[in-house]
């Protein structure tokens, strides 16, 4: 079935470092992903979106990259302070649906 | 400041009862949605709301209820029939519908329901 996943569960990094949250997409037909940051008992954050016509989008200290012809999708934190801990979770959407399908996300712990 | 406003954000619940979960929303948009979500688990959608007075079953309904008599409006109620319905519930909305240019999902801070 259709699924959105993500490599690490848990990603510890030290405060000042670039931190890099993997997720696989399972539909080829997707065209529209999303990055969201969750902290603890709050609802999501939109953090970056990317369309499927570009493989990089950029914000302020982070970044996505997606990857087309491995289904990859990426997002990098640069210069990771503690107030970026949290659970984040990519989201991907067929032309057309409703349906966005959800990963379940990885934690973000940042170190001092 | 506009936004999407959940309430109650806690709900205890005994087996056997109905609730109603509020999601208001200031932001003009057309497209509402709720989701369901579990440790461990991606969000799961429930129903959603493209315009007023029309709504669609999502992936796990069974168990709940909506209504969209207001375009700000968007609540969900809990019934009894729903067998596991301890969980974190997000509301969310987008500017266009779901058969339109999709767009960025804005989310409410969530209602934690527990069955006693």
């Amino acid at each position: 079935g259709e699924s959105v996943g993500l490599h690490l569960p848990t990603l510890s990094v030290q405060e000042g470092d670039n931190s890099i949250i993997n997720c696989a997409y399972s539909n080829s037909a997707s065209d529209y992903f999303i990055w969201y940051k969750q902290e603890s008992g709050k609802g999501p954050q939109f953090i970056i979106d990317i369309r499927s016509n570009m493989d990089k989008r950029q914000g302020q200290r982070v970044t996505v990259l997606l990857n087309k012809t491995v289904k990859h999708l990426s997002l990098q934190i640069a210069a990771t302070q503690p107030g970026d801990s949290a659970v984040y979770f990519c989201a991907e959407n067929m032309p057309g649906t409703y349906k966005y399908i959800f990963g379940t996300g990885t934690r973000l712990k940042v170190l001092a | 400041d506009g936004g999407i406003t959940q309430s109650p954000k806690y709900l205890f619940r005994k087996e056997g009862q109905n609730v109603t979960l509020s999601c208001e929303q200031n932001l003009n948009h057309d497209a509402m949605y709720w989701y369901r979500q579990d440790p461990g688990q991606g969000l799961r959608l429930i129903y959603y709301s493209q315009i007023v007075n029309d709504f669609q079953k999502g992936d796990i309904a069974e168990g709940y209820s909506v209504s969209r008599e207001k375009k700000e409006s968007f609540p969900l109620t809990v019934t009894s029939a729903q067998k596991n319905p301890t969980a974190f519930y997000l509301c969310a909305s987008s500017l266009e519908g779901p058969l339109e240019n999709t767009g960025e999902l804005f989310f409410g801070e969530g209602s934690r329901l527990t069955v006693l």
